[in-house]
C-alpha cells in the first residue's frame, strides 16, 4: 500500500482566486488521480496525472480549469482555478502501485475547501 | 460511462446487528472495490473482488459479486459504533486503464 498526504487539509477562499492542493506519496506510484466530491455526494473523476506529459481530464473538467502538475513520480498538484462557490468540494488524490488490471486504488485524507 | 448504485441509501442498524449494502453496475468490469468514508475525509480501502471471483471475505467483512447481474453486495457482520461510515463501491471502466467510477454511496449508521 502507499501512505499519502495531501496539503493543505482545508481552506476558506475568495471567489475569483485559485488554491493549489499538493499530494505527496511515501513511494513512487506508477498512475495518479484526482477526485472531487462535491457536497453529499459521490466521487468524481477529474483527471489523470500522468508522470512527464500533461494530465488526461475526464468529460466536463478542462486544463484551464483544473491545471495539474506531476513533476515525478511521488507528487503531484492540481490548482482550482477561478474559484467559484460551486467550486466548493473535497478534493482527493488517489494512486495505484502500478499498471496491471484490477489494482488497488488509495487515497489520500481530502483537502475541504469552501470558496464564499 | 457506467455507474454504481448502491442502495440503500441509508441505513440504521443497532450494535451488533448485520448490515448489507447492494451496489449494481451497468457495464462489464474487471474488479469491483470497496471503500469507507468517515465524515468526508479520505477514502479507505475495504476490500477488492475480480470479475472471476464471486465472494471474498476480511475479517468481519464479506462481499459478494454476481456479473450475471452486475451486483455486488457487501456484508459488515456483528457491527460497531465505529462502522458508521460512508460505503462506496467503484468499479474499472473494463479496459487497461485503472480510473474508477464510483456509486453514490450507503450511509451506515450504527447505534451502541
Amino acid at each position: 500500500s502507499a501512505v499519502i498526504s495531501q496539503k493543505p487539509s482545508r481552506d476558506i477562499c475568495q471567489r475569483g482566486t485559485s488554491l493549489t492542493i499538493q499530494c505527496q506519496v511515501d513511494s513512487q506510484v506508477t498512475m495518479m488521480f484526482w477526485y472531487r466530491q462535491q457536497p453529499g455526494q459521490s466521487l468524481t473523476l477529474i483527471a489523470t496525472a500522468n508522470q512527464g506529459s500533461e494530465a488526461t481530464y475526464e468529460s466536463g473538467f478542462v486544463i484551464d480549469k483544473f491545471p495539474i502538475s506531476r513533476p515525478n513520480l511521488t507528487f503531484s498538484t492540481l490548482t482550482v482555478s477561478n474559484m467559484s462557490p460551486e467550486d466548493s468540494s473535497i478534493y482527493l488524490c488517489s494512486v495505484t502501485m502500478g499498471l496491471a488490471l484490477g489494482e488497488t486504488q488509495y487515497f489520500g485524507p481530502g483537502t475541504r475547501l469552501l470558496v464564499l | 460511462s457506467q455507474q454504481g448504485e448502491e442502495d440503500p441509501q441509508a441505513l440504521s442498524i443497532q450494535e451488533g446487528e448485520n448490515a448489507t449494502m447492494n451496489c449494481s453496475y451497468k457495464t462489464s468490469i474487471n474488479n469491483l472495490q470497496w471503500y469507507r468514508q468517515n465524515s468526508g475525509r479520505g477514502l479507505v480501502h475495504l476490500i477488492l473482488i475480480r470479475s472471476n471471483e464471486r465472494e471474498k471475505h476480511s475479517g468481519r467483512l464479506r462481499v459478494t459479486l454476481d456479473t450475471s447481474k452486475k451486483s455486488s453486495s457487501l456484508l459488515i457482520t456483528a457491527s460497531r459504533a465505529a462502522d458508521t461510515a460512508s460505503y462506496f463501491c467503484a468499479t474499472d471502466g473494463g479496459s487497461g486503464y485503472s480510473t474508477l467510477t464510483f456509486g453514490k454511496g450507503t450511509m451506515l449508521l450504527v447505534s451502541p
